[in-house]
């Protein structure tokens, strides 16, 4: 079990730029959770995915921010444009049956 | 986002010693919980879960405390290590949904 993988592990852009986080979740999870983590606001919940189908995105910042889920292994999270306090560590967690959440090793995004 | 972190609590233990880390959640719906353990450049790590219908659960030298009547949870780590340092977040589920929310963290510092 390779895990929860995210790519990249480190992106540096300028503002205004597109920013594409990509994640694949761990085979047979039926659950995928978006998470930014910032000093200022600790760990947030973006959006999460119910059998690929949005279920809350309550937490997307701005509709700048956009996730999508085409099938069971792979989702991504889009930000355009990006700015500068976009900046932050961007987690995917997959979990199954409503527990055992696990998660990526995250994306450092910093925008300059 | 729906958690806060603007200060994060330390707490400095002797190595050795037993660690006890403390959680408020304020959701009487929450139906299970899970503590975290974050290493600096790493994603959150899966330590332990509770369901609500326990009120104590043992792992290897963790131990997780509920108290739903005053909605506390409670990590109590015994014979902390040097690879103990990090930092600990709880989470919990509301029933009604899969989504986890992390509490703001505490940082754990262990003096030799």
């Amino acid at each position: 079990d390779a895990g929860v993988i995210q790519s990249p592990r480190h992106e540096v852009t300028e503002m205004g730029q597109e920013v594409t986080l990509r994640c694949k979740p761990i085979s047979g999870h039926n659950s995928l959770f978006w998470y930014r983590q910032t000093m200022m606001r600790g760990l947030e919940l973006l959006i999460y995915f119910n059998n690929n189908v949005p279920i809350d995105d309550s937490g997307m910042p701005e509709d700048r921010f956009s996730a999508k889920m085409p099938n069971a292994s792979f989702s991504t999270l889009k930000i355009q444009p990006s700015e500068p306090r976009d900046s932050a560590v961007y987690f995917c967690a997959s979990g199954r049956g409503g527990a055992g959440y696990t998660f990526g090793s995250g994306t450092r995004l910093t925008v300059v | 986002g729906e958690s806060v972190g603007l200060h994060l609590p330390t707490l400095s233990v002797q190595e050795g010693d037993n660690s006890i880390i403390n959680c408020a959640y304020s959701n009487s719906a929450s139906d299970y919980f899970i503590w975290y353990k974050q290493e600096s450049g790493k994603g959150p790590q899966f330590i332990i879960d509770i369901r609500s219908n326990m009120d104590k659960r043992q792992g290897q030298r963790v131990t997780v405390l509920l108290n739903k009547t005053v909605k506390h949870l409670s990590l109590q780590i015994a014979a902390t290590q040097p690879g103990d340092s990090a930092v600990y977040f709880c989470a919990e589920k509301d029933s009604s949904a899969s989504k986890i929310i992390f509490g703001s963290g505490t940082r754990l510092s262990i003096r030799p």
